[in-house]
């Protein structure tokens, strides 16, 4: 197994652009989430998704959209990037409900903005 | 809503001795899920330990142990005979049981240094 893998692990770009943050996992999980991580603010979600086909807004999800059209894969796209959007963004895949007490992580994705 | 404070934003130890992180949270839940993940230099985040709110034993794995208090709604982790190799950020988290969603809620996280 594979886990969780991102693509890709750093990127930049310049204000105004759009980009897709790619989350893939092989376990089957039903439960897909996005975090981002900011210094002095531990992660923060995002979005997260319960199933293909069903997803909602977590914390901070402004400047960010997200689909789930299979189980495997949970892309986060960036419309028009800020500079306020440069952080680490992970990707997280559990089972859900009471046997999704353990999230596995992905290597995590270094965006900046310019 | 549910919230996680960690106050300490960075800590030293000596190799070898013993340190403990300090979380507290607030909930109105009873029932609920509470971890320390560890992120090395690398990024990778790692579950180190996990304790059940309606277990009242405290969880242990190898040398990382907490201290889960409930009604004062604190969980410390105790790292004994630390090693170098537990020079990380480790982030306490909390999770509702049961939920239809798996979210999970983390502090700002603490800076560990282990020195030689």
């Amino acid at each position: 197994n594979a886990g969780v893998t991102q693509t890709p692990k750093f990127q930049v770009l310049k204000t105004g652009q759009s980009m897709t943050l790619q989350c893939a996992q092989d376990m089957n999980h039903e439960y897909m989430s996005w975090y981002r991580q900011d210094p002095g603010m531990g992660l923060r979600l995002i979005h997260y998704s319960v199933g293909a086909g069903i997803t909602d807004q977590g914390e901070v999800p402004n400047g960010y959209n997200v689909s789930r059209s299979t189980t495997e894969d949970f892309p986060l796209r960036l419309l028009s990037a800020a500079p306020s959007q440069t952080s680490v963004y992970f990707c997280a895949s559990s089972r859900r409900g009471v046997l999704g007490n353990e999230q596995f992580f992905g290597p995590g994705t270094r965006l900046t903005v310019l | 809503a549910q919230t996680v404070t960690q106050s300490q934003p960075e800590m030293s130890v000596q190799e070898a001795e013993t340190v403990t992180l300090s979380c507290t949270y607030d909930t109105s839940e009873s029932n609920y899920y509470l971890f320390w993940y560890k992120q090395p230099p690398s990024r990778q985040m790692i579950l180190v330990i996990r304790q059940e709110a309606y277990k009242q034993q405290n969880a242990t794995e190898n040398r990382f142990s907490v201290n889960f208090q409930k009604a004062a709604k604190s969980f410390s982790l105790k790292i004994s005979d630390s090693q170098l190799g537990d020079t990380a950020m480790y982030f306490c988290a909390f999770m509702n049981y049961g939920g239809a969603t798996n979210k999970l809620i983390f502090g700002t996280g603490t800076l560990l240094a282990v020195q030689p």
